[in-house]
């Protein structure tokens, strides 16, 4: 597996509480972004990162906030949780190409409930 | 904008039969295009790339710019191919990678 973790795994939180997720590389690269799962939707890109400090906005960014403020951490933040954020998140890396679009690893996804 | 449709949730064949997995593209650009597995327990992997014009486990995905389309294909399939299919479209210049809604194919024996 490339190195790439999620932490927490599993959080169960009520509605209106913060809440943060981490996702931690050992592998230096460069670009990292955070998608949810949800079926019927699939995956769908909510913030991503090309460097430090550098982010940009996905498809899905109202309510969430991320930081990176080294390269190896990118944290996803919901700043007051809903039940419509209820899902499975993953946090992904990109490891470059040579003159080809890189590819994309994974990791093993945080699911996250909002009662 | 760019989306990636795949219109069928899942998909079931028989264990043997031909596997089609449709996928089609907007986007107004030269289309980078990929296809992403997620088996039972594992993680979300790269299956094949259209640029490397490879073919993975028996799958290969044609680019079809007329039609806009990136449908995976294997001739014979396997129960181990069950799993949950992802297209994904690579947005030249940002470094952004969309997928679509996926397609869980099923395998039967």
């Amino acid at each position: 597996d490339a190195g790439i973790t999620q932490s927490p795994r599993h959080k169960v939180t009520e509605t209106g509480t913060p809440v943060t997720l981490r996702c931690h590389q050992t592998e230096n690269h460069r670009y990292m972004y955070w998608y949810r799962q949800d079926p019927g939707h699939g995956l769908r890109l909510i913030h991503y990162s090309y460097g430090v400090k550098d982010t940009d906005k996905g498809e899905v960014s109202d309510g969430y906030s991320v930081s990176r403020s080294k390269t190896e951490d990118f944290l996803l933040t919901l700043e007051s949780a809903t039940s419509s954020q209820t899902s499975v998140y993953f946090c992904a890396i990109l490891e470059p190409g040579q003159g080809v679009s890189g590819e994309l690893f994974f990791g093993e996804g945080s699911r996250l409930t909002v009662l | 904008a760019q989306r990636v449709t795949q219109p069928e949730k899942l998909l079931s064949v028989f264990k043997g039969a031909p596997v089609e997995l449709k996928c089609n593209y907007s986007y107004s650009g030269s289309p980078e295009l990929f296809w992403y597995v997620q088996y039972s327990r594992q993680r979300l992997q790269l299956l094949l790339r259209h640029i490397s014009r490879e073919s993975i486990k028996g799958f290969t995905a044609d680019l079809n710019k007329g039609e806009t389309s990136f449908h995976l294909k294997k001739p014979f399939a396997q129960e181990e191919d069950s799993a949950m299919y992802y297209c994904a479209l690579s947005v030249s210049g940002t470094y952004k990678y969309i997928f679509g809604t996926g397609t869980r194919l099923k395998v039967l024996a």
